[in-house]
Parts: C-alpha cells; sequence; structure tokens
C-alpha cells in the first residue's frame, strides 16, 4: 500500500517567514492534493496537482509536484498567523482500468505555529 | 445546504453500546467517503460510496462497523458494541461525478468527535 511521508512534523516560525513543508510517496503519484486543518474542524482544500512538474498557486501558498522524485513541496510566502494549522498532503488511490477514484492516502500531517 | 453536514458534532457513549453517525453531502455529489482520524493512526479511509452502492470498503476496521446510502444522498456510519480503540473523529467526504480532474476534489465536513468511555 501507498504509504506519505511529511517532513517536517512540527513547524514554529515567526510572522513574514518563509517555510517549506515535504511530501514524500513509497510509490508512483498520480496526482497530489493539499489540505488544511484546523482544530475541530474538518479538512479545507488547498490545491490539487496531477501532473509531474505541475505547480500552483493560491495567495501566498505555493505547491510543486516532482513526478520523478514522487514528491510534492508546499511553500508559504511571508507567513501569517492565519496561516497555522495542520497540513496535510493525500494521494489517490486507483480503481478498475487505472483511473482515479479519489479514495485517499494522509500523511501524518505537519503542524504549523506561527508567532505574531 | 453548502457544504457537507455531519452530526452529531461530538458524541460520548459508553463501552458496548452502539453509535450512529450521519453524514449529509453536497447536493449532486455522487461520491462518498469516510474516514477516521485519530491521535496514533492519523487520517485513514474507511469506505467509499458510488450512489448506494459501496465498492471499496476495505478500509473498515471490524465487522462491528457498518455504514449505508440512501437515495444517493445521507450516508450513516454504524458503530456496534462500541469499545475505547473506537475513539477517534470521523470525518466524511464528498465529491462530484467524474473520474479525473478537479472533479475528484473530496470535500469535508467538520467532522464527529467520538468518545468511549
Amino acid at each position: 500500500s501507498q504509504e506519505l511521508e511529511q517532513s517536517p512534523q512540527s513547524l514554529i516560525v515567526q510572522e513574514g517567514k518563509n517555510l517549506t513543508i515535504n511530501c514524500t510517496s513509497s510509490k508512483t503519484l498520480y496526482g497530489l492534493y493539499w489540505y488544511k486543518q484546523k482544530y475541530g474542524e474538518g479538512l479545507i482544500f488547498l490545491m490539487m496537482l496531477q501532473k509531474g512538474g505541475e505547480e500552483k498557486s493560491h495567495e501566498k501558498i505555493t505547491a510543486k509536484l516532482d513526478e520523478k522524485k514522487q514528491q510534492s513541496s508546499l511553500h508559504i510566502t511571508a507567513s501569517q498567523p492565519s496561516h497555522a494549522g495542520i497540513y496535510l498532503c493525500g494521494a489517490p488511490g486507483l480503481g478498475a482500468g487505472g483511473t482515479s477514484y479519489g479514495k485517499l492516502t494522509f500523511g501524518q500531517g505537519t503542524i504549523l505555529t506561527v508567532h505574531p | 445546504g453548502a457544504g457537507v453536514s455531519q452530526s452529531p458534532s461530538n458524541k460520548v457513549t459508553e463501552k458496548g453500546k452502539d453509535v450512529e453517525l450521519r453524514c449529509d453531502p453536497i447536493s449532486g455529489h455522487t461520491a462518498l467517503y469516510w474516514y477516521r482520524q485519530s491521535l496514533g493512526q492519523g487520517l485513514e479511509f474507511l469506505i467509499y460510496f458510488q450512489g448506494n452502492s459501496a465498492p471499496d470498503k476495505s478500509g473498515l476496521p471490524s465487522d462491528r462497523f457498518s455504514a449505508e446510502r440512501t437515495g444517493g444522498s445521507v450516508s450513516t456510519l454504524t458503530i456496534q458494541r462500541t469499545q475505547q480503540e473506537d475513539s477517534a473523529v470521523y470525518l466524511c467526504a464528498s465529491s462530484p461525478p467524474g473520474t479525473s480532474g478537479a472533479k475528484n476534489i473530496q470535500y469535508f465536513g467538520a467532522g464527529t468527535r467520538l468518545s468511549v468511555l
């Protein structure tokens, strides 16, 4: 079965600093999802990457997918307290015929704390 | 509603009791997923519905766990004879029709926090 390992497990930064979270898969990635979770809340969708080399940005968050390395990175520029939370990467499984039906395997999460 | 709705938000029960957790997906979403999130195990897949059928039940941890979906909409996850190790947050997600691309995005509810005493 596929396993996703995130690093670091936790991260404490000062407001305004840049940071990167990595997600490495034990198997080939057929897409990669990034979610954010705050305590007591569900997962909030951030970005989906489908192709090797793909890079997407939303506000100050950028995610990349390196298919060869079976890895994705999430980069936050000029962090703010509102960025604090748990960041989770998820990879879809494959159903019959090789199509993805979306069952997600998740990494263990990265806890981000941003000090004002 | 606008998003995935789960109820109750919190449930405290005694060991050995049965519990039912409800998920109301986003209108029009044909796929529905149940996950469990616990401190020791992280976020784990339980079961997947496409319409009313469940082609993948591989994540259900034991036969005490069952789920159904009726009318292609609301789903209920039932845990019989609850044990302390069942304590976790149970999350439901739904996604729109389609087999690839943006249609596979899963939208999550806020979860049900289950505590078994």
